[in-house]
Formats: C-alpha cells, sequence, structure tokens
C-alpha cells in the first residue's frame, strides 16, 4: 500500500493562500491521489482527487508533478472556517472503498 | 438527497456488553464501508459493504462485525466490548454502481456515533 507524509500541523492567516504537500513514493500506476477534510466531531469530506497535472474545483486545487511521487492540496484566501484536518489518500491499491487514512495535517487559521 | 445518517449518535455501554450501530446511506448509493476514529490510532476501516455482501475488511477482531440489507442500509455489531472500543464510528457510502471501479470512489460521511465504554 502507498504510504503518505504530511506536515503534522500548518498555521496560517485568514486571507494567504495555504499549500499543503503530501509524500507518497511507492504510488502505484492505477492510484488516485484523494484529499478530504475533516472538522471536529464530524465525518472527513471530499475535497478534491487527481491522478496528474493539476486539478481545481471550487474550493481548492490539487498539482501532481510528472512522477507522481508528491501532490500539493492549495486552499486559495483561507478564511477561520478552514481550519480543519487535512488527509491525503492514495488508493484503490487497498481496495477501491478502503480508505487508508493517515494522520492528517492540523491547518490552523488565525485571524 | 438527504445525506449518510446513523443512529444513535451517542452511546455509553459498558465492558462486556454488545452494541449495534446503524448508518442509513445517500439514496442510491449500494456500498457502504465503516470506519473507527480515536485519538491514538486516528481514521481505521474496518469493513466495506456492496450489495449485501463484505467487499473489504480491514485489521480487526472478530468482535467487530457487520451486515447490509437489500436497501443498502447497513448496521455494525461490537460484542464483548473493551474499554479501547470507545470511539468515533463513521459510516460512508459511495455509488459503487459496478463491483470495481477505475478510480477510488469518493466517500460521503455521516456524522458518526460516538460510543464511550465505561
Amino acid at each position: 500500500l502507498a504510504k503518505t507524509t504530511q506536515p503534522i500541523s500548518m498555521d496560517s492567516y485568514e486571507g494567504q493562500e495555504v499549500n499543503i504537500t503530501c509524500s507518497h513514493n511507492n504510488i502505484a500506476t492505477n492510484d488516485y491521489i484523494t484529499w478530504y477534510q475533516q472538522f471536529p466531531s464530524q465525518g472527513p469530506r471530499f475535497i478534491i482527487q487527481g491522478y496528474k497535472t493539476k486539478v481545481t474545483n471550487e474550493v481548492a486545487s490539487l498539482f501532481i508533478p510528472a512522477d507522481r511521487k508528491s501532490s500539493t492540496l492549495s486552499l486559495p484566501r483561507v478564511s477561520l472556517s478552514d481550519t480543519a484536518v487535512y488527509y491525503c489518500l492514495v488508493g484503490p491499491s487497498g481496495g477501491y472503498n478502503k480508505l487508508i487514512f493517515g494522520a492528517g495535517t492540523r491547518l490552523a487559521v488565525h485571524p | 438527497k438527504a445525506g449518510v445518517t446513523q443512529t444513535p449518535r451517542y452511546l455509553i455501554k459498558t465492558r462486556g456488553q454488545q452494541v449495534t450501530l446503524s448508518c442509513s446511506p445517500i439514496s442510491g448509493h449500494r456500498s457502504v464501508s465503516w470506519y473507527q476514529q480515536t485519538p491514538g490510532q486516528g481514521l481505521q476501516f474496518l469493513f466495506e459493504y456492496f450489495s449485501e455482501t463484505q467487499r473489504n475488511k480491514g485489521n480487526f477482531p472478530g468482535r467487530f462485525s457487520g451486515r447490509q440489507f437489500s436497501n443498502s442500509r447497513s448496521e455494525m455489531n461490537v460484542s464483548t466490548l473493551e474499554l479501547g472500543d470507545s470511539a468515533l464510528y463513521l459510516c460512508a457510502s459511495s455509488p459503487s454502481r459496478t463491483s470495481g471501479g477505475a478510480r477510488q470512489e469518493t466517500q460521503y460521511f455521516g456524522p458518526g456515533t460516538r460510543l464511550l465504554v465505561l
């Protein structure tokens, strides 16, 4: 199974762009990279998914270099409500609906 | 569409008892997965059901079991509860229109059931 490594925590301020990088050196050919967000005492929420290059949706962008050994989640102009834990997942090498969560990155956005 | 619902939201049990948690997936979703979240171990996959069959299983003891009904609703059961079973139990559903897929499907999580074992 592809293991992911992310920073344990990050701090930012309202209005700034936040980039969270995830390392996944042994990603498999058929693996996708998916990011989830979790607020305290809630279930994780899907943010974005990609395979290569760049993916953008209404909340975030995902940058994946050609070797796919890392990825960067970019959150533009964060607000206090973006304070959460962000998980980077790689799969479906563990099974199509078997999500393997790491420790995640705890993002704190300050006023 | 209504989201994933889980009942009960909170539960207190004592060691040795058993507990059953319920999950109703998003309408039309055929796959239901269960996860356990604790401060020490984080989010861990328990099992996944698709069309009433267990399709994937995590590394949990046999005290943890589940089932899925024909309407895709799912239940998980924990027997002989231990203090370490205190956790937030999360259910997630996904469409899974076929038995397999080309990518990891988006999972839609419910609010969870917080279980406290005394």
